[in-house]
């Protein structure tokens, strides 16, 4: 089974900290996508990735980057965190064409943000 | 833009009994996923049933089955026989076949009551 890793299941930083989230996937996936899930916002895109070193927007990258320098890691980094970040983020790849297009979803990271 | 709706922020059903959840969505897409995906309270999203628009069969996975409308842009989940661990949160998501990333619907929280 693919497995998708995601380095810490809950996070507590301060307001202005420097924040890396990381996630791992072991299964040579090209796609790797970080997601924001809010109550009653659903799932939203903030960053995705299609191959090494490249990287689209998503839907809410704002106070975001990102960093693939391998293929099975993909690196979410909040620059200076503030409040409003505070959100369970989820990571996830998949394989273009393949495996009926599925999305393979990490456990999730809560961060807050204090 | 692409969106998907999902008019239900709560469901409940009794244990052994059916329920449907309701999927909007809106594009000017011919051809696209639609998928449901499940997150238990452990946060492990979970693929459900993916449907692609091409195929005017609705998608059945054992007691999940699909009603995809086409032309009305709907796609709604039917469990059949629910069971407690299908209490969750149900996310719709609608993904082109020529685009990486999947577009989510709000959610809707579905409890099972015994």
């Amino acid at each position: 089974d693919v497995k998708v890793t995601q380095s810490s299941r809950y996070l507590v930083k301060r307001t202005g900290e420097k924040v890396f989230l990381e996630c791992v996937q072991d299964m040579d996936h090209e796609n790797m996508f970080w997601y924001r899930q809010d109550p009653g916002l659903g799932l939203r895109l903030i960053y995705f990735s299609y191959d090494v070193k490249m990287k689209e927007k998503g839907d809410i990258p704002e106070g975001y980057s990102v960093s693939r320098e391998k293929k099975e890691r993909f690196s979410l980094i909040l620059e200076s965190a503030s409040t409003n970040q505070t959100s369970m983020y989820l990571c996830a790849s998949s394989a273009p064409g393949q495996l009926n297009e599925k999305l393979f979803f990490g456990s999730g990271t809560q961060l807050s943000v204090l | 833009a692409q969106t998907v709706t999902q008019s239900q922020p709560e469901m409940s059903v009794q244990e052994a009994e059916t329920v449907t959840l309701s999927c909007t969505y809106d594009t000017s897409e011919s051809d696209y996923y639609l998928f449901w995906y499940k997150q238990p309270p452990s946060r492990q999203m979970i693929l459900v049933i993916r449907q692609e628009a091409y195929k005017q069969q609705n998608a059945t996975e054992n007691r999940f089955s699909v009603n995809f409308q086409k032309a009305a842009k709907s796609f709604s989940l039917k469990i059949s026989d629910s069971q407690l661990g299908d209490a969750a949160m149900y996310f719709c998501a609608y993904k082109p076949r020529a685009a990486q990333k999947l577009v989510f619907g709000q959610g809707t929280r579905l409890t099972i009551n015994p």
